[in-house]
């Protein structure tokens, strides 16, 4: 199956810095998904993202599907973006929602 | 509009008992999927249900079963729970024919097996 590479596994920021993590998956998509996972278990969504660039607020996120990566920059880090950033990506079929396959995520502190 | 809902939050169990968890999808969604995350993971596929039928399967056992009622509503039933069943169990909903959205989590529901 597809396999999806996150990096860097663990980031440590001061509030302010600016961090961009990297998604790498290994086959063609039809969805990639960005997630923060809160430290209550919920995954909220950031960015349905298979291809192209989106932005929302300190957020954004580029998807370069012919080369197979993703990337989620976060400007201007406060203490409540810690947490677990997840990509997860759905492969290439026939056009109907398909399973979600997760990398090993990105574990962020923001520290004051 | 109602994001999609779980119950229970919480639940504790011993091994040998059977356990259902139950989900409803997000406003205009008719796709569910349930995944298993267990501690310092990320999620992993279950199973997914459309039309009240399981359309995909992950690599888990048969003791892990799923419904899906007329109103999109889903459980997920699993037998003979095992101390490695402990995990939080998220469902997803989504639309079957309609890609452009992606999939939209509930906060899911943390199993101890005692």
């Amino acid at each position: 199956g597809i396999q999806v590479e996150q990096s860097p596994p663990d980031l440590i920021l001061q509030e302010g810095a600016n961090s961009t993590l990297r998604c790498n998956f290994s086959d063609s998509v039809n969805n990639l998904q960005w997630f923060h996972q809160n430290p209550w278990g919920q995954l909220i969504n950031l960015f349905y993202i298979p291809s192209g660039t989106k932005q929302n607020g300190r957020l954004s996120a580029t998807t370069v599907a012919t080369e197979r990566y993703s990337l989620l920059y976060i400007s201007s880090s406060q203490t409540t973006d810690s947490g677990v950033y997840f990509c997860a990506v759905e492969p290439l079929n026939t056009g109907t929602a398909s399973k979600l396959t997760f990398g090993t995520g990105t574990r962020l502190q923001v520290t004051l | 509009d109602a994001g999609v809902t779980q119950s229970p939050t919480h639940l504790i169990k011993t091994r040998g008992q059977q356990v259902t968890l139950r989900c409803s999808p997000k406003s205009g969604h008719d796709t569910v999927s349930w995944y298993q995350q267990a501690l310092g993971q990320g999620p992993q596929f279950i199973f997914q249900y459309y039309e009240e039928e399981e359309r995909q399967r992950g690599n888990f056992p048969d003791r892990f079963s799923g419904h899906q009622f007329p109103n999109y509503s889903s459980e997920l039933n699993v037998n003979a729970l095992l101390l490695g069943d402990s995990a939080l169990y998220l469902c997803a909903s989504s639309q079957y024919f309609n890609l452009l959205h992606g999939q939209y989590f509930g906060p899911g529901t943390r199993l101890l097996v005692l």
